[in-house]
């Protein structure tokens, strides 16, 4: 059975601050990883990993997979409080045409 | 780029009655969509595979006679929730990928929050 963890489940920072979302996986032949936001509708596209090593940055957010040790990080720098929401990582593998989400990162950012 | 489009966004009914919620795909055929059910402060868990042309697939633990998927064309795929209970509450997501880039990110409806009385 595929699985997703994220860590932590919340966390709380204040503007201006750095934060590290990770995301670890097992899963059959893995196919992408990817990052949503969801606010309080469905969730917004952030990134999709499918390489080692290779980072994807979309202004204040970036993002990387290590396929070797199966987690995937993402940072976001210079938080906002805008920023606040729930971050899932959820992994596509090539056993199942569907998402398998992890139960996502709750970050709360204070002004 | 793709978009998904999810009707209604909100919905509020009496226990006992029937709710239908609808998924289309915009400007791609999506011969295969997914229904998930995310409950306050967790995960999105997937509910169904919906197939255009056969029968949906049910994920474990999941009552297909109760919750009803009809895929009948290439750009629509509906979930009834029959004879819905306030355990059925919840936030029902659907989402499809655009099988011209299969590799690529799942496009993801509104969402439909139900609220059964």
């Amino acid at each position: 059975e595929d699985k997703v963890v994220q860590s932590p489940l919340s966390l709380v920072v204040h503007e201006g601050d750095t934060v590290t979302l990770n995301c670890s996986y097992e899963v059959t032949n893995f196919r992408s990883l990817l990052w949503y936001k969801q606010e309080k509708k469905a969730p917004t596209f952030l990134f999709m990993l499918t390489s080692s090593g290779i980072e994807k940055k979309s202004g204040r957010l970036s993002s990387i997979l290590d396929k070797k040790e199966l987690f995937s990080i993402l940072n976001i720098t210079a938080t906002q409080t805008g920023d606040s929401a729930v971050y899932l990582c959820a992994v596509h593998s090539g056993s199942a045409r569907q998402l398998t989400f992890g139960s996502g990162t709750q970050l709360t950012v204070l002004p | 780029g793709a978009v998904v489009s999810q009707h209604p966004s909100w919905v509020i009914c009496k226990s006992g009655t029937s709710v239908k919620i609808e998924c289309r795909s915009l400007d791609f055929q999506a011969t295969t969509m997914f229904w998930y059910r995310q409950f306050p402060k967790q995960s999105l868990m997937l509910m169904a595979t919906s197939n255009e042309g056969s029968k949906a697939t049910y994920e474990q633990g999941v009552e297909k006679d109760k919750f009803l998927i009809n895929h009948a064309s290439l750009t629509l795929s509906t979930l009834t929730v029959t004879s819905a209970h306030p355990e059925d509450s919840s936030f029902y997501i659907c989402s499809a990928r655009d099988p011209r880039s299969p590799n690529t990110e799942a496009f993801f409806g509104q969402g439909t929050r139900l609220t059964v009385v």
